[in-house]
């Protein structure tokens, strides 16, 4: 069985400051990580995502993910929050067993101050 | 927007009606899937269908009902829901071959059961 914890459910961050949403994960085999964004009456956008290779992943909008293995973790970064970046995030993880299931986190609102 | 389509974008219903949610794809992609967002709960994966075929069932009630006539189209009939059905129905689709392709949201149908 395959599951996400995002033990957060707000981030309060100042606009301008680094943030950093948290998400661990367990998986049988190795995973393949997503982190994904969902603003309010819309569907979840992409973000980035974790197959192999560097560590650091980095995507859209100036985000970036660090995969950590021996902490099962992916948090996800981004080094000047936007008051634009205010919105709910979601962490994804699939096993390589070929299954095309996710499974979510349950989500992590993100309000950034200006 | 991310070439995923759901109409309607919102519909309220009796428990007594039957009623049915479109999804259409314009990414070329070949696997589709269905969704259940609910306030305060992690997305549940709900059906699975890879180039026309449904190979997940996440054990979802028999009110229920998909529908894939191709793999640019899929359907999500409901008949004597709940309401406890209330919630944002979600369809996504992906590549299909390897499971390390993220999945492309649409925007929802928000559902309310009266």
């Amino acid at each position: 069985a395959q599951s996400v914890a995002q033990p957060e459910d707000q981030v309060n961050v100042a606009e301008g400051n680094p943030l950093t949403v948290k998400c661990t994960y367990s998986v049988s085999g190795n995973p393949y990580l997503f982190w994904y964004v969902q603003y309010p009456n819309r569907g979840l956008q992409f973000l980035l995502k974790y197959i192999t290779g560097d560590n650091l992943v980095k995507g859209s909008y100036g985000f970036e993910a660090e995969f950590n293995k021996s902490q099962t973790s992916f948090h996800l970064k981004k080094p000047s929050a936007l008051v634009s970046d205010s919105a709910l995030y979601f962490c994804a993880v699939r096993d390589d067993t070929g299954r095309r299931a996710l499974t979510f986190g349950s989500g992590t609102r993100l309000q950034v101050q200006p | 927007e991310t070439g995923v389509t759901q109409t309607p974008r919102h519909l309220v219903m009796g428990m007594t009606n039957k009623k049915s949610l479109k999804c259409e794809q314009h990414l070329g992609h070949n696997a589709m899937y269905w969704y259940k967002q609910s306030a305060k709960k992690p997305l549940e994966l709900m059906f699975v269908y890879n180039f026309k075929e449904q190979t997940e069932n996440n054990s979802v009630p028999s009110r229920f009902s998909p529908e894939c006539p191709n793999s640019s189209h899929l359907f999500l009939h409901l008949h004597t829901l709940q309401p406890e059905d209330s919630a944002l129905y979600l369809c996504a689709s992906s590549p299909g071959g390897a499971g390390d392709n993220e999945q492309f949201f649409g925007p929802g149908t928000r559902l309310t059961v009266l």
